[in-house]
């Protein structure tokens, strides 16, 4: 099915550094949302981001909707060998529906 | 936060066996459920959705007869992989959405089928 263009795909960090991941897409969503995946678990949910232009922070997260709503990014601050692991983006048109899902980025950081 | 299980964690079956995993969204009521399913280093890729009561809409190139699901209550939907083979070998995961946007994962299910 259809997947969003999310870059980079791997990331390799020294402990402390920022990070910085973007997804893209064709067409619109409405609402945008990042999620984080360790070896062998579910994804679980960072930041939902729910308006156009929309600045939103968790902690050393922060992720921002797209004005054109065909984009996102998230950065991380400071980065700690626990941020270790795979950092997913979705994009979903209306509440309840579907999520089409970027192809992930790979986070690896270096103590 | 919403919090959602699955059961069992992981199962290695016999091929040509039948396998069920359960979904359980534990505070919170589902309307909608979801089934992907996610091979190494790849991305989750929507098998079904799933509504209380409904039947489920499957995606393109997943067989229905193959990959059972029922949602028979608010808290609870079922995928049933009959007659498994070795390729169904894979890592499942549900996901349930209720009131909100958010979608809230399982831990995931892996299934080896030997």
């Amino acid at each position: 099915g259809q997947q969003l263009n999310q870059s980079p795909q791997s990331m390799f960090i020294q402990e402390g550094e920022d990070v910085s991941m973007n997804c893209t897409s064709s067409s619109i969503f409405n609402t945008w949302l990042w999620y984080k995946q360790d070896p062998g678990e579910g994804p679980v949910l960072l930041i939902a981001l729910y308006k156009a232009g929309e600045l939103t922070s968790n902690g050393r997260l922060t992720a921002q909707f797209g004005i054109t709503r065909k984009d996102s990014f998230l950065n991380i601050s400071a980065s700690i060998p626990s941020d270790v692991g795979i950092y997913f983006c979705a994009g979903q048109r209306a509440s309840g529906s579907r999520l089409t899902f970027g192809e992930g980025t790979q986070l690896t950081v270096n103590p | 936060g919403a919090v959602v299980s699955q059961h069992p964690s992981w199962v290695i079956c016999k091929s040509g066996t039948s396998v069920k995993i359960e979904c359980r969204s534990l505070d919170f009521q589902a309307t909608t459920m979801f089934w992907y399913r996610q091979f190494p280093k790849q991305s989750l890729m929507l098998m079904a959705t799933s509504n209380e009561g409904s039947k489920a809409t499957y995606e393109q190139g997943v067989e229905k007869d193959k990959f059972l699901i029922n949602h028979a209550s608010l808290t609870l939907s079922t995928l049933t992989v009959t007659s498994a083979h070795p390729e169904d070998s894979s890592f499942y995961i549900c996901s349930a959405s209720g009131d909100y946007y958010e979608q809230y994962f399982g831990p995931g299910t892996r299934l080896t089928v030997t």
